[in-house]
């Protein structure tokens, strides 16, 4: 099946620092989603896109749908070490299925 | 509290056994899935179901079995047929095919097969 390209796999940052990851797609989407998963847990929804451009935040999170509808953007700003987790990405091309990334691992160093 | 269980968190089979994993929702939401992840990797989608007694194969159905007999549940059934069933199994839900869509995830249940 097809996955997104999500980018960076794995990154360390400092406490206090911002971070950027980003998801790619050959196919357009009308939906995009992020997640943040913590070990032995299920995925937990943190902002949901809809429309190509919008930009959406919550608290520190903030995400942006790309122009092209075929990419989508997540930043972090002055991450905290709670912030430690896997981050996926999931764009929805028709109605019910959701397509995701491979995830991106982030670690906080205090 | 509206949301998503699963049973049992962590479930051992023996080679050759089929196993059922439980997923309830009472978010009264029409659609249902089941992911597989493995270490490491991202989601498959195993099953899903938009409406009570329906459900469609997702790229990985193979060795899997599934029902949709009440809104609320979704069981899986992994067969012995399934040639690598140790993974961490997720179900999820969303309201449907409309526009504000988002699929919510149950915590999980790891599947050791020894």
């Amino acid at each position: 099946g097809q996955q997104l390209n999500q980018s960076p796999q794995s990154m360390f940052i400092q406490e206090g620092e911002d971070v950027s990851m980003n998801c790619t797609s050959s196919s357009i989407f009308n939906t995009w989603l992020w997640y943040k998963q913590d070990p032995g847990e299920g995925p937990v929804l943190l902002i949901a896109l809809y429309k190509a451009g919008e930009l959406t935040s919550n608290g520190r999170l903030t995400a942006q749908f790309g122009i092209t509808r075929k990419d989508s953007f997540l930043n972090i700003s002055a991450s905290i070490p709670s912030d430690v987790g896997i981050y996926f990405c999931a764009g929805r091309p028709g109605t019910y299925k959701y397509i995701f990334g491979t995830g991106t691992r982030l670690k906080v160093l205090a | 509290d509206g949301g998503i269980t699963q049973s049992p968190k962590y479930l051992f089979r023996k080679e050759g056994q089929n196993v059922t994993l439980s997923c309830e929702q009472n978010l009264n939401h029409d659609a249902m899935y089941w992911y597989r992840q493995d270490p490491g990797q991202g989601l498959r989608l195993i099953y899903y179901s938009q409406i009570v007694n329906d459900f469609q194969k997702g790229d990985i159905a193979e060795g899997y079995s599934v029902s949709r007999e009440k809104k609320e549940s979704f069981p899986l059934t992994v067969t012995s047929a399934q040639k690598n069933p140790t993974a961490f199994y997720l179900c999820a839900s969303s309201m449907g095919s409309g526009r504000y869509n988002e699929q919510f995830f149950g915590p999980g249940t790891r599947l050791t097969v020894l």
